[in-house]
């Protein structure tokens, strides 16, 4: 089994719509983001868990909201969607590590379309 | 905040010759830079990484070299194959998270 999930795989909306993209992980990894992937513009953070009690906006938080609902689970909510959110969404986790900064295991995306 | 930024946005090589992925970054208090390499309908996948401490690492055919006084670090990949064909992006560590450049494309031509 995939030690990171997301649900849905695709997954296509209307505007004005409210939407959950789910992602669970088997890693054991206090550490959770949730990035946003565009063509020509990389992978872009939108927020981050430190643990269960953390939240933390990343670079383009305006739009979505977080849930961590447990170690292993952390969603991402769409309020109202709106077309400029169509794009590929990617959940990732990593563990603390004595350096700081480590390894980020991503799962295979969810794409979203907003019509 | 981190600046990452990645050249050049694509890179066509032919098979066997060498590949090089240059980036540069802007927060010198960044001491971790990872790689990650992205296959089509995939998430991206940590390849190689370096930290602060030393300036050049290897790993089989994928090196990656860091040059702190220039803020910049390249990704080398030799013997190139058909299955190295993916996107490969960057990223350094700053402001308790990662950032990341925007991608290379690397189509390798048998």
């Amino acid at each position: 089994d995939a030690d990171v999930t997301q649900t849905p795989r695709n997954r296509i909306t209307k505007t004005g719509k409210r939407i959950m993209l789910e992602c669970s992980q088997t890693k054991g990894h206090d550490r959770m983001y949730w990035y946003r992937q565009d063509p020509g513009l990389g992978l872009r953070l939108i927020y981050y868990s430190f643990d269960v009690k953390d939240i933390n906006k990343g670079e383009i938080s305006d739009g979505y909201s977080v849930s961590r609902q447990a170690q292993a689970k952390f969603s991402l909510s769409l309020e109202s969607a709106i077309p400029n959110q169509t794009a590929l969404y990617f959940c990732a986790t990593s563990d603390l590590g004595g350096a700081g900064f480590n390894e980020q295991f991503f799962g295979p995306g969810t794409r979203l379309t907003v019509l | 905040g981190e600046n990452v930024e990645q050249h050049p946005s694509t890179l066509s090589v032919q098979e066997g010759d060498s590949a090089v992925i240059k980036c540069t970054y802007s927060d010198s208090a960044s001491n971790y830079f990872p790689w990650y390499k992205q296959e089509l309908g995939k998430g991206p996948q940590l390849i190689i990484d370096i930290r602060s401490n030393v300036g050049e690492k290897k790993d089989q055919r994928i090196a990656v070299t860091l040059n702190k006084t220039a803020k910049h670090f390249s990704l080398h990949i030799t013997e190139t194959q058909p299955e190295d064909s993916a996107v490969y992006f960057c990223a350094a560590s700053g402001n308790n998270r990662l950032a990341f450049g925007k991608g290379n494309q690397v189509v390798v031509i048998p």
